[in-house]
């Protein structure tokens, strides 16, 4: 059974980084490419970036470029996102998701992780 | 990239169909077959609906249907049933190499 599980909640003060993970089981990893989306409270999905299967080329949303930093730790099955520079308004659920190579869609979710921004 | 145009709610009575739009630009909907669709309950994870257009995850009712016309992607709904009432998202891929979703629909069933 393929699955995404992520770390727990956060809370950060403005201003600070928030690192976010998402580990892999039950699929060939190195096929897929994860990407993360979030969802502020009462709002939709917003696609934030992705990372290739190997690691070695990163996407990302035009809006978020220079804030957001993704990387894959192939030893482990696990990616990482990071956002710097938080404000209240990246208070949101962050979501990973995974697309088999080249599909274009996303079929694997993690369980989301909820991070509050609040001075 | 702005988000992709939907409207903000649809409704329909159990057993009819309805259709969510998705409208975006040649860079994005118009430009790859590379339209997927998003189920979204309430404090859940999105599910994949439909991808590329028109094709069906193994699992998901043949009661849900897509389709694209231009810079339009479309979900149609038939034979309407309690458990449709969520949030729809359309995403597509674009010209960037990155993705954009839709502002997302919220069905219900009256």
């Amino acid at each position: 059974q393929a699955q995404l599980v992520q770390s727990g909640a956060e809370v950060k003060k403005p201003g600070a980084s928030v690192n976010i993970s998402c580990k892999a089981s039950g699929y060939t990893f190195s096929s897929y490419y994860i990407h993360w989306v979030r969802q502020a409270p009462g709002q939709g999905l917003e696609w934030m970036g992705t990372i290739s299967p190997t690691g070695d080329r990163t996407f990302y949303s035009q809006r978020l470029q220079g804030r957001v930093a993704v990387t894959r730790d192939t030893s482990t099955s696990t990616v990482y996102m990071e956002l710097s520079s938080l404000t209240s308004e990246d208070t949101a659920v962050y979501y990973c998701g995974g697309e088999r190579s080249g599909t274009t869609y996303f079929d694997y979710w993690g369980q989301g992780t909820l991070v509050t921004v609040s001075s | 990239q702005s988000a992709l145009t939907q409207p903000a709610s649809v409704s329909g009575s159990p057993g009819q169909s309805i259709t969510i739009s998705c409208t975006g630009t040649s860079s994005d909907v118009g430009g790859y077959n590379y339209v997927s669709w998003y189920q979204q309950y309430p404090d859940k994870a999105p599910k994949l609906m439909i991808y590329a257009v028109s094709n069906r995850p193994s699992g998901i009712s043949d009661r849900f249907s897509g389709s694209k016309s231009g810079n339009t992607a479309s979900l149609t709904i038939s034979g309407l049933q309690a458990e449709d009432e969520a949030d729809y998202y359309c995403n597509s891929f674009t010209s960037s190499s990155t993705y954009v979703f839709g502002n997302g629909t919220k069905v219900s069933v009256l």
